[in-house]
Formats: C-alpha cells, structure tokens, sequence
C-alpha cells in the first residue's frame, strides 16, 4: 500500500520570494510521482511528472521537483513565484505495476502575497 | 478537443435520497477514475476502471456507493440513501490507452454534492 504526506496544509509566501512544497510517500514498490495544481475554481492539471531517469524533473510554470529516493521525497520547488501561482497543490503517487491506482496527498494550499 | 465533463455541476439533494453523477470522458481515454474531495482531505480515490478488466472498487466507502462505465465510455456514479457525510466534490479523470505511456490523468471540473 503506498501514503503520501503533505505536511504543510498552507504556505503564505510573498511575490518573488522562493517556495518549496513538500511531500513525502510511503510505498514498498516502486513508485511514479505527480504534482497537480488546482487553481481556483478551476479543476486539476498536471504540473509535472517522475517516471524514471534524471532525479530533477521540470514542470510547467516555472516548477520543478526532485526525486530522493532514500528520503522518500518528492518536494516541489520554485525560485520566484507569482500571484497567480496562488492555488492548492497535490503530490501523488502511483505504483509501477500492478495497478492503476493514484494515491492523493491531502494537499497544500500556496498563497502568494503582494 | 472536448475534455472530461461532468453532470451535473451541481447538485442539493435530500438526506436519504439516491444521486447519480455523470462522467464523460476524453474519447478514446480507456482508463477512468472516481474521487471525492472533501475540504481538508485531499482527493480520496473512490473506484477506476480500465478497459475490459474488472473495476478497481477499493476506494469506495461503503455499499452505499457503486458506480459503472457502460460502453467503454460514460460512468455513473450512484449514491443510495445519501447522508450528509457524503456531501463533498466528486471528481472524474480519464487517461489515455495503457500503452501509451503518459500516466497523465485528465480531470473534469466535478460534481459538487450538498446533502441537506
């Protein structure tokens, strides 16, 4: 069975100013990893993906997400971020065999401030 | 292209009454998923189906809920006897063929449910 955990249910964080979102999983297979992103009253879409290879894995809008396997982490990063970057942000995970069943994070909620 | 849509939008119902939500998804997408997002809860996987196989039916809280995909393509969500814990945003995602390796899901912008 895999879990995924994101610790910070909000992150205020001012224009311009860096952000990283955590997220951590537990899984005894190997996994897939996903960031979505839920702007508001909008629905879900993607933002990045890890499937295999390079560890540090580009998104759109500017994100990126590093793998670590040892620390089972999949943190979500940006240098400068924006207002509209204001929104809720999702990691999930998915084993890679065996099912097609998608693990949701509780998610967290980036709140960028002028 | 058309996305995943879903119906209806929204929807109030009584305690004790049946619902059924609707999801179409993208054309040609053979994997379909339900979730439920309840406000400080993240998205709570529900059921999947892919293709011909049997459904994936482990998410779903109780007997209370079911849900099917005829044709390969719409899915019914069917909640019996709705109670107010039930109110929540359903949502539906599709994905495309298995074979095609994009493991992206593809979100519709949900059913929201309040259960009176």
């Amino acid at each position: 069975a895999q879990s995924v955990t994101q610790l910070d249910s909000q992150v205020p964080v001012f224009e311009e100013a860096p952000v990283e979102l955590r997220c951590n999983y537990s899984s005894s297979v190997s996994v897939y990893l996903f960031w979505y992103v839920q702007y508001p009253n909008q629905g879900l879409q993607l933002l990045l993906k890890y499937l295999s290879g390079s560890t540090l894995v580009k998104g759109i809008n500017g994100f990126e997400a590093e793998f670590n396997k040892s620390q089972t982490s999949f943190h979500l990063r940006k240098p400068s971020v924006h207002i509209s970057d204001t929104a809720e942000y999702f990691c999930a995970v998915r084993g890679t065999s065996g099912t097609y069943k998608y693990i949701f994070g509780t998610g967290t909620r980036l709140k960028v401030l002028a | 292209g058309a996305g995943v849509s879903q119906s209806p939008s929204n929807k109030v119902t009584e305690k004790g009454k049946d619902v059924e939500l609707r999801c179409d998804p993208i054309s040609g997408h053979t994997a379909l998923y339900w979730y439920r997002q309840s406000l400080g809860q993240g998205l709570e996987f529900l059921i999947y189906f892919q293709g011909n196989s049997a459904p994936d039916k482990s998410g779903l809280p109780s007997d209370r809920f079911s849900a099917e995909r005829t044709g390969g393509s719409v899915s019914t969500l069917t909640i019996q006897r709705t109670q107010q814990e039930d109110s929540a945003v359903y949502l539906c995602a599709s994905s495309p063929r298995k074979d095609r390796v994009t493991y992206e899901q593809y979100f519709g912008p949900g059913t929201r449910l309040t259960v009176t």
